[in-house]
């Protein structure tokens, strides 16, 4: 079994200022970890994936998250938001034992002027 | 190059009425997956399909229909359209658990 919990619902940041956007897993196997960003009336790209490697991965626009085995933890982060960041984000578990992604509710992220 | 070609992108339906949505992949991929998208909700997965003839059901099958004669297509199909219907549609397609999925532009599907 395997479950996704992305902690905010809505993250508002000021341009400039970094992002921190939380999420938590659940897996019965080693998992893989997928963060997906929907711009909107767009549908789904790929921001960067986890896939037992590199625990710090790094992903496109600045992007990146650090898998926390200990903390089932695999938040993603960016130094300095750009308008352009603004968007619905989502957390994605899957791999080991299921080939069926997992997705997470999503984070809106709001980036103020 | 297309990817995962989605149609329609939108479509109005009376209660009762049936459609289907089309999904097409050119990357030679075995897994689609077909996700509805509510306000708040993230992603629900409604079938799936792991190769041509197999399909299984998601977490919200109720009211809707797949099939998979080839491994490019995977049409959904709604019957009787309800108001509960009323969504947002995506199709993905991907090479396994562990591979990232590509996604259609996605249907915006009204029951009225």
């Amino acid at each position: 079994a395997q479950s996704v919990t992305q902690l905010d619902s809505h993250v508002s940041v000021s341009e400039g200022t970094p992002v921190l956007l939380r999420c938590n897993y659940s897996s019965s196997y080693s998992p893989s970890l997928f963060w997906y960003v929907q711009h909107p009336n767009k549908g789904l790209q790929l921001l960067l994936k986890y896939t037992s490697a590199a625990t710090l991965v790094k992903g496109i626009n600045g992007f990146e998250a650090e898998f926390k085995k200990s903390e089932t933890s695999f938040h993603l982060t960016k130094p300095s938001a750009h308008m352009s960041d603004a968007a619905e984000y989502f957390c994605v578990v899957s791999g080991g034992g299921s080939y069926i992604p997992t997705f997470g509710r999503g984070t809106s992220l709001i980036v103020h002027p | 190059n297309a990817g995962v070609t989605q149609t329609p992108k939108f479509r109005i339906l009376k209660i009762g009425q049936s459609m289907t949505l089309q999904c097409a992949q050119d990357m030679n991929h075995n897994y689609m997956y077909w996700y509805r998208q509510d306000p708040g909700m993230g992603l629900k997965l409604i079938y799936y399909s792991v190769g041509a003839g197999i399909t299984d059901k998601g977490e919200v099958p109720n009211g809707y229909n797949v099939s998979r004669s080839t491994t490019e297509d995977f049409p959904l199909r709604l019957e009787l359209a309800a108001p509960s219907q009323t969504s947002v549609y995506f199709c993905a397609s991907g090479g396994g658990g562990r591979e990232k999925l590509f996604f259609g532009s996605g249907t915006q599907l009204s029951v009225l």
